[in-house]
């Protein structure tokens, strides 16, 4: 059973002060690792897929990579319209369901 | 522009009360699926659809029903709802590693 674990479940940052956030998965066969961003009462905000360990993606202050166990998502000088949840999503190479992770609070303070 | 877009964005109704929820994409998307929120648990997909007429069950379908008579619509039927379905509703579509998302339906079974 696929298995995905965020941490932590919330953050609190002061504006500028870079981060990270984790997401552990376990799957047979891993098709794809997802990086979403929602807000409140929003649907999930794609941010990045990533296919294979050591692969990197960026986009403004977000950063995310790939291990064979794990993903970070790094927040460099983040700003206070960061504030979301981010949620770390898998999907196996069967292409059918996509297994969630409980996603981490962050709350960037000006 | 892509969309998803999903009806009714918010409804309270009475248990028992047959009702859908619509979703339809304007992308030509073979891959629709469905998801529900709840505090703590995170996202759960219910059922996913890999084209017209191909429907399975993902891992919270009990008390829903689907149907794919067309590539661009997706209907979530709720046969007899209960309150334990009272829940923040998705719609998504996805191609190529990139899954969008509607922006939900608030559902209150009283």
């Amino acid at each position: 059973e696929d298995q995905v674990t965020q941490s932590p479940e919330a953050l609190r940052l002061q504006e500028g002060e870079s981060s990270s956030l984790n997401c552990s998965y376990t799957v047979s066969g891993l098709r794809g690792l997802f990086w979403y961003r929602q807000d409140p009462g929003k649907g999930p905000e794609f941010l990045f897929t990533l296919y294979s360990a050591g692969e990197e993606k960026e986009k403004e202050r977000l950063k995310a990579t790939l291990t064979k166990k794990e993903s970070f998502l790094h927040i460099t000088a983040p700003k206070p319209e960061d504030s979301a949840t981010y949620l770390c999503a898998v999907q196996h190479s069967g292409y059918s369901t996509l297994t969630f992770g409980k996603g981490t609070m962050l709350l960037v303070s000006p | 522009e892509a969309q998803v877009t999903q009806n009714p964005r918010y409804l309270i109704t009475v248990t028992g009360k047959k009702l859908t929820v619509t979703c339809s994409q304007n992308m030509n998307h073979e891959y629709m699926s469905w998801y529900r929120q709840d505090p703590g648990l995170g996202l759960r997909q219910i059922y996913y659809s890999m084209n017209v007429e191909v429907t399975d069950k993902g891992d919270v379908p009990e008390g829903y029903k689907v149907s794919r008579k067309e590539k661009r619509n997706f209907p979530l039927i709720l046969e007899s709802p209960s309150p334990n379905q009272t829940s923040l509703y998705f719609c998504a579509s996805s191609s190529y590693g990139r899954i969008y998302f509607g922006e939900g339906s608030w559902l209150t079974v009283v």
